[in-house]
């Protein structure tokens, strides 16, 4: 495997379930992204993760809880959604300290449908 | 906060033929800048970025972006398209210290035979 994985790559979920979205990079980074990439509109930044830590967090509802246990492993656990939540939730990472200037290597994206 | 805009949605062109996409951002500080193109079904890939330097900048597949600070601008072009070029090219804008890149709402390149 190379580059940085997302798993599932397509999730159907009901309101009231409880499911979670898998990125592992395989490129030595150590910083992670998640990416909410709906119809029409823009990438929206959801959270950044360096070394671990969480660094940003976008004014993201609680519904959608990061986890990032190792600096290879990156989660998007998802509970109680919406089906304005159905978007492609792209990972990504880079390396170095987040700042302006890196570098992203997205995943191929999780395509979510909130039923 | 920083912004960008790509002023078109859709851009159909024949193969062979010149393109220009179109991108300005707003910001109140010294920005960077990428091109980041999106393939069907994957996630971006970085075609070309300015941080500093020289204003032209050559990147991957033959495309290259010029930096104009004063009509705050940063076009895409290449002059001779593929059908392989056919994807979503998204523009993006990040200020020095900050995590936030910001991205335009993309635009739909198709190259036609």
């Amino acid at each position: 495997e190379t580059g940085v994985t997302q798993t599932p790559r397509h999730l159907v979920m009901g309101m009231t379930n409880k499911k979670s979205l898998k990125c592992e990079q395989h490129l030595g980074h150590n910083a992670m992204y998640w990416y909410k990439q709906s119809a029409k509109k823009p990438l929206e930044l959801m959270f950044v993760y360096s070394l671990e830590e969480r660094v940003e967090n976008n004014s993201v509802p609680s519904r959608f809880s990061p986890e990032c246990p190792n600096s290879s492993h990156l989660f998007l656990h998802l509970h109680t959604l919406q089906p304005e939540d159905s978007a492609l939730y792209l990972c990504a990472s880079s390396q170095g300290v987040p700042s302006g200037a890196n570098v992203l290597t997205f995943g191929a994206g999780s395509r979510l449908t909130v039923l | 906060a920083q912004s960008v805009t790509q002023l078109d949605s859709q851009v159909p062109v024949f193969e062979e033929a010149p393109v220009e996409l179109r991108c300005n951002y707003s910001s109140s500080v010294s920005v960077y800048l990428f091109w980041y193109v999106q393939y069907p079904n994957q996630g971006l890939q970085l075609l070309l970025k300015y941080l500093s330097g020289s204003t032209l900048v050559k990147g991957i597949n033959g495309f290259e972006a010029e930096f104009n600070k004063s009509q705050t601008s940063f076009h895409l072009r290449k002059p001779s398209v593929h059908i392989s070029d056919t994807a979503e090219y998204f523009c993006a804008v990040s200020e020095p210290r900050n995590n936030d890149m910001r991205f335009g709402a993309g635009t739909r390149l198709t190259v036609k035979p």
